[in-house]
């Protein structure tokens, strides 16, 4: 099978940092992408890992490990505003697989 | 202009049908449908490209689609069930590939009653 896990919810402070972890039990996939999506929102895209190692926009890095089949979604300086859910996911033969979510808490 | 989506509501009864309508971003010919719920999160429904299905998940017949020459698409349930309520989204990009940057639309959230 295929699947890829996270943990069901994060709490972190206001201007801290938070890594949201993605491990995943499926080989042949392409890259590994992050989205995020605010309550009542559609997921939007964040990030797009097609090679190991770090990738890097603005306050948000995205890391991915296929040797050790782990990913993680990493968030700076954080905000209000950042409150939302996250997901990785895969595109494994063309069907783009996600993980049912991370929701980030952030306390003031 | 964004992914759009109609309607954004939609109350049905069991037993009854439903067509959800997408139209992609201009020039976007992948059309892609999701399926959200609480507890099994985003699940894949079915690819579009060139009115052509490329992809398709695991959902039983009741769930189908099609796409026109416009790349709009749209998707329906037949014989609803409770278990179907769920937030509805596409999602289009320009041509199905490996990097997956998808574009979803606001989705359409539907009750089975």
């Amino acid at each position: 099978g295929q699947s890829l896990e996270q943990p069901s919810e994060v709490t972190a402070v206001e201007g801290a940092i938070v890594q949201i972890n993605c491990t995943y039990q499926t080989s042949g996939f392409y890259g590994l992408s992050w989205y995020q999506q605010h309550d009542g929102g559609a997921p939007t895209f964040l990030s797009y890992n097609g090679l190991d190692g770090l990738e890097e926009t603005g306050r948000f890095s995205s890391f991915l490990s296929r040797s050790d089949s782990y990913g993680y979604l990493l968030l700076q300086e954080l905000q209000m505003k950042d409150s939302a859910s996250y997901f990785c996911a895969v595109n494994r033969d063309d069907k783009i697989i996600f993980g049912k979510g991370t929701r980030l808490h952030i306390l003031p | 202009t964004g992914v759009t989506q109609s309607p954004t509501h939609l109350i049905k009864t069991r037993g009854q049908q439903v067509t959800l309508s997408c139209s992609p971003i201009s020039g976007h010919r992948s059309v892609s449908w999701y399926q959200q719920t609480p507890g099994q999160g985003l699940q894949f429904l079915f690819e579009y490209f060139s009115e052509t299905q490329r992809n398709k998940g695991n959902f039983p017949g009741r769930f189908s689609g099609r796409q026109f020459s416009n790349s709009r698409s749209e998707m329906n349930v037949s014989t609803l069930e409770l278990g179907d309520s769920a937030l509805y989204l596409c999602a289009t990009r320009s041509f199905p590939g490996v990097r997956d940057t998808q574009y979803f639309g606001p989705g359409t959230r539907l009750t089975v009653l």
